[in-house]
C-alpha cells in the first residue's frame, strides 16, 4: 500500500528565509503528486500537483516542488517565507488505480517568526 | 463558480447518537471524497463515490457510510457515534474519476461527540 512520510512536525523559519519541506512516498510506480495547505478552521488548498512531465513544478503563492523518483521524494520549497505562509503542510499521494483516493502525510506545521 | 460547501460547520452528539453530514461539490464535478481528520490519526480517506456509485472505501467500520444523489451532492452517516469519532470531516470534489485531477476541499464539518 502507498504511504506518505513527512518527517518533520514542526519547523520555525524566519521571515525572509527560505523554506523546505520533506516528503517521501512509498509507491511502486510514479504517483500523483500534492501538495495542500490548510490554515487553522479551514479546508486544503492545493499549492501543487505532478503529474508527469517536468519535475520541477511551481504552484502558487510563489511555492514550488521538484519530484526525485531516485529519492522517492517530492519536497516543497519557497525563497522566501512570508508571515502569512505560517500553516500546517500536508504532502499527499493519489494512485491511479484507486481513483481520487489520496494517502496524505502526518504534515508539517510551519512557524513563522518575525 | 461556488466553492464546495458542507452543512452544518459544527455539530455536537452524544455517544450511542448518530448523525448526517451533507457535502454539495462545485457545479459540474461528479466524485466526491470524503475524509477523516484527527489529530492523532492525520487526514484518513472514508469513501468516494462518483456517479452515484461509491468507488473506494477507506479503512472504517461499518457505522461509516455514505451515498451521492443524481446531482452529485453527498452525505455521509456515522451510526452509533463514539467518542473517536469527534473529528473534522472533510469533503472533497473534482470533476472526473481518475486521479489526476486537482480536488477541491469544503471547509469541514467539526464534529464533537460527548
Amino acid at each position: 500500500a502507498q504511504s506518505v512520510t513527512q518527517p518533520d512536525i514542526h519547523i520555525t523559519v524566519s521571515e525572509g528565509a527560505s523554506l523546505e519541506l520533506r516528503c517521501n512516498y512509498s509507491y511502486g510506480a510514479t504517483p500523483y503528486l500534492f501538495w495542500y495547505v490548510q490554515s487553522p478552521g479551514q479546508g486544503l488548498q492545493l499549492l501543487l500537483k505532478y503529474f508527469s512531465g517536468d519535475t520541477l513544478v511551481q504552484g502558487i503563492k510563489g511555492f514550488e516542488a521538484e519530484f526525485k523518483r531516485s529519492q522517492s521524494s517530492f519536497n516543497l520549497r519557497k525563497p522566501s517565507v512570508h508571515w502569512s505562509d505560517a500553516a500546517e503542510y500536508f504532502c499527499a499521494v493519489g494512485v491511479k488505480e484507486y481513483g481520487n483516493k489520496l494517502v496524505f502525510g502526518a504534515g508539517t506545521i510551519l512557524r513563522v517568526k518575525s | 463558480k461556488a466553492g464546495v460547501t458542507q452543512t452544518p460547520r459544527y455539530l455536537i452528539k452524544t455517544r450511542g447518537q448518530q448523525v448526517t453530514l451533507s457535502c454539495s461539490p462545485i457545479s459540474g464535478h461528479r466524485s466526491v471524497s470524503w475524509y477523516q481528520q484527527t489529530p492523532g490519526q492525520g487526514l484518513q480517506f472514508l469513501f468516494e463515490y462518483f456517479s452515484e456509485t461509491q468507488r473506494n472505501k477507506g479503512n472504517f467500520p461499518g457505522r461509516f457510510s455514505g451515498r451521492q444523489f443524481s446531482n452529485s451532492r453527498s452525505e455521509m452517516n456515522v451510526s452509533t457515534l463514539e467518542l473517536g469519532d469527534s473529528a473534522l470531516y472533510l469533503c472533497a470534489s473534482t470533476p472526473s474519476g481518475t486521479a489526476n485531477n486537482e480536488q477541491f476541499f469544503g471547509p469541514g464539518t467539526r464534529l464533537t461527540v460527548l
